[in-house]
């Protein structure tokens, strides 16, 4: 069974561009959570898709976005990066929202210069 | 808010057992996740707590105490693969997942 594959693996931006980030879960699972990693911070929850719909949201601001498709797979935009948000995103899928584990993707390193 | 401490940092000689507590006062609580990161990779899932007690799985055991907002996991035999940040986390909504800072776990020779 394959894992959660996030792509691409790592990015380098420049300010003030956008990119988009994509989540393929495990086979089977429907709900799709992002995060943030960054040394200072920790892991930061963005957001969380299950069933098309978002049902959960973060502490960021509205330059970040998300949504999730059908198949559930989801992607996640920055629009109008800043240095800031250079950092590790990270994907978790699990089977349902709630009383099931969540597993973890390898993540996508972005770098904004 | 949502508050979840562990340790920053543990050290632990090979073949030894080490335990990393978590405590936590969240508004909400749908399981604790515990979680191994190494250096630059993502985090591996380890266990999953939603009742109390204790789960074992092979040198990994993880206990729950949800009266106490209270959790361990406890590495037994230590190897130097475990050199690592192990990451407590709480599910405090859906599936969001509410981290604590990590500890960083050094195995010695």
């Amino acid at each position: 069974k394959a894992g959660v594959t996030q792509t691409p693996r790592y990015l380098i931006k420049t300010r003030g561009q956008q990119v988009t980030l994509s989540c393929s879960p495990i086979s089977g699972h429907r709900s799709v959570s992002w995060y943030q990693q960054t040394p200072g911070q920790g892991l930061q929850f963005l957001f969380e898709y299950f069933s098309e719909t978002q049902r959960n949201k973060g502490n960021f601001p509205g330059r970040f976005s998300g949504r999730q498709f059908s198949n559930s797979r989801s992607e996640m935009n920055v629009s109008t990066l800043e240095l800031g948000d250079s950092a590790l995103y990270l994907c978790a899928s699990s089977l349902f929202q709630m009383n099931t584990e969540a597993f973890f993707g390898q993540g996508t390193r972005l770098t904004v210069v | 808010g949502q508050n979840i401490d562990q340790p920053t940092e543990m050290t632990a000689t090979e073949g030894a057992i080490v335990q990393i507590n978590c405590t936590y006062q969240t508004s909400g609580f749908n399981g604790l996740f515990w979680y191994q990161q190494h250096a630059g990779e993502a985090p591996t899932f380890l266990s999953y707590n939603v009742l109390d007690g204790l789960e074992e799985k092979g040198r990994f055991s993880s206990f729950l105490s949800r009266s106490k907002g209270y959790s361990y996991l406890l590495l037994k035999e230590l190897q130097m693969k475990d050199s690592a940040s192990y990451l407590c986390a709480v599910r405090t909504a859906g599936n969001k997942l509410t981290f604590g800072g990590g500890t960083r776990v050094l195995v010695k020779p």
